[in-house]
């Protein structure tokens, strides 16, 4: 069955340092997702992706956050300047027209 | 203001005994329905799904879930419960149209005792 694949599993980085997340969505899938999920807590939309543009974000994905599809496979997340309450699993998913949302299994990211 | 709900932050079943899980929704128009687990530690493994059709809905490792437009639910349920169920449930919604975000409820811990 196809997956989402996500690297790092995990990610220890400095406060104030730059982050970038990767996800490999499937293939055939036209939307992509990322999500957030502090320790304990719900998880949270951070932005949908569609034709090499954002079609939505929620007021979490501030200036300091920013995705990209830099080539027909991988899609990133980078978080510019990490900060401690960025500590967090970080989920990718892609999305087929039969409405099949598959996650990845996460990276899991501490800021220090 | 759109929102999913799951009134149960923590539940506590025996092994054997049946479970059923609540979520209630309030959007304008009904969504597209899900029921996602996730072990610690781990990522969100997808049960089952409602888009239209028959109102129940069978799903993987013997869960089913039943859609009510009455009450704006879709509760999840399996008839016996076994300790490797012990989990959090996110039940979550996607607006009727391709791409839409899916939106979380707040998860309910399953614990099982043997």
């Amino acid at each position: 069955e196809p997956e989402v694949t996500q690297t790092p599993s995990h990610q220890v980085t400095q406060m104030g340092q730059e982050v970038i997340l990767r996800c490999v969505p499937i293939s055939n899938h036209l939307y992509f997702y990322w999500y957030r999920q502090i320790l304990g807590q719900k998880v949270e939309f951070l932005v949908s992706f569609y034709n090499n543009e954002i079609s939505e974000k929620s007021e979490i994905f501030d200036d300091q956050f920013s995705v990209e599809r830099p080539d027909g496979s991988n899609f990133t997340l980078k978080i510019r300047s990490t900060k401690l309450e960025d500590s967090a699993m970080y989920f990718c998913a892609s999305t087929s027209r039969n409405y099949g949302y598959t996650f990845g299994s996460g990276t899991r990211l501490t800021v220090v | 203001a759109q929102s999913v709900t799951q009134p149960d932050i923590h539940i506590t079943v025996s092994e054997g005994a049946s479970l059923e899980l609540r979520c209630n929704y309030s959007y304008g128009a009904t969504p597209y329905l899900f029921w996602y687990v996730q072990s610690p530690g781990q990522g969100l493994q997808l049960l089952l799904k409602y888009f239209s059709g028959d109102t129940l809905v069978q799903g993987i490792k013997g869960f089913e879930a039943e859609f009510k437009r009455s009450q704006s639910s879709f509760n999840l349920r399996k008839p016996s419960v076994h300790w490797s169920d012990a989990a959090e449930y996110f039940c979550a919604v996607a607006l009727m149209e391709y791409g839409n975000k899916l939106v979380f409820g707040a998860g309910t811990i399953l614990r099982v005792k043997s």
